[in-house]
């Protein structure tokens, strides 16, 4: 089981919006409304953002908002802000042996 | 409040073995599916090992089937990895959590456990 594909790293200034990419295949990302996204801080444990591609766990700011197009998830972070500067993951239900899937991971930069 | 609280990582040699457990509190393991998720040092995420809610189904990462067993016992209220046949590639932070059944909804972690795999 490959991997999702996300981009390396993502940048932007204080109060825009970026959209972080996640994409798959029909077998995980495309085939199941099971997609969640994470924030790691570094040194940090992983922070759930976003689950079944659309729900926001209680206590996470609205600013971050999820979605999905065929084999394609998305993360967007509106009104960017300094604490926002960290990593993040897609992961995905597979129908491989491995139950779930993460991407790649991507670098995001406050400028 | 709930607590994920993984023990049992070090220093091994190539080849050895190694058993981690995760102690949980504030929930019922008969209620949640519970995975084991790690990271290399400076490298993303990777599922390594997942059990179901009811404790029947189990899967494993390709990188790990046949060397890695998962389990549990409720009773104890904890999580278990055996780790055999170490390779020094399984070095990384061994995180415990708990998903929601029925959702992508994996909303508690722990602290992780480091394991170093090296002679």
């Amino acid at each position: 089981q490959s991997a999702l594909t996300q981009p390396a790293s993502v940048s932007g200034s204080p109060g825009q919006s970026i959209t972080i990419s996640c994409t798959g295949t029909s077998s995980d990302v495309g085939g199941y409304k099971y997609v969640s996204w994470y924030q790691q801080h570094p040194g940090k444990v992983p922070k759930l953002m976003i689950y079944d591609v659309t729900n926001r766990p209680s206590g996470i700011s609205d600013r971050f908002s999820g979605s999905k197009s065929g084999n394609t998830a998305s993360l967007t972070i509106s009104g960017l802000q300094a604490e926002d500067e960290a990593d993040y993951y897609c992961s995905s239900y597979t129908n491989s042996g491995t139950l779930y899937v993460f991407g790649t991971g991507t670098t995001v930069t406050v400028l | 409040e709930v607590q994920l609280v993984e023990s049992g990582g070090g220093l091994v040699q190539p080849g050895g073995s190694l058993r981690l457990s995760c102690s949980v509190s504030e929930f019922t393991l008969s209620d949640y599916g519970m995975h084991w998720v790690r990271q290399a040092p400076g490298k993303g995420l990777e599922y390594v090992s997942a059990i179901s809610n009811d404790g029947t189904r189990i899967y494993y990462g390709v990188s790990v089937r046949g060397r890695f067993t998962i389990s549990r016992d409720i009773s104890k209220n904890t999580l278990y990895l055996q780790m055999s046949s170490l390779r020094t590639e399984d070095t990384a932070i061994y995180y415990c959590v708990r998903r929601l059944p029925n959702t992508s909804k994996f909303d508690y972690w722990g602290q992780g456990t480091l394991v170093t795999v090296s002679s």
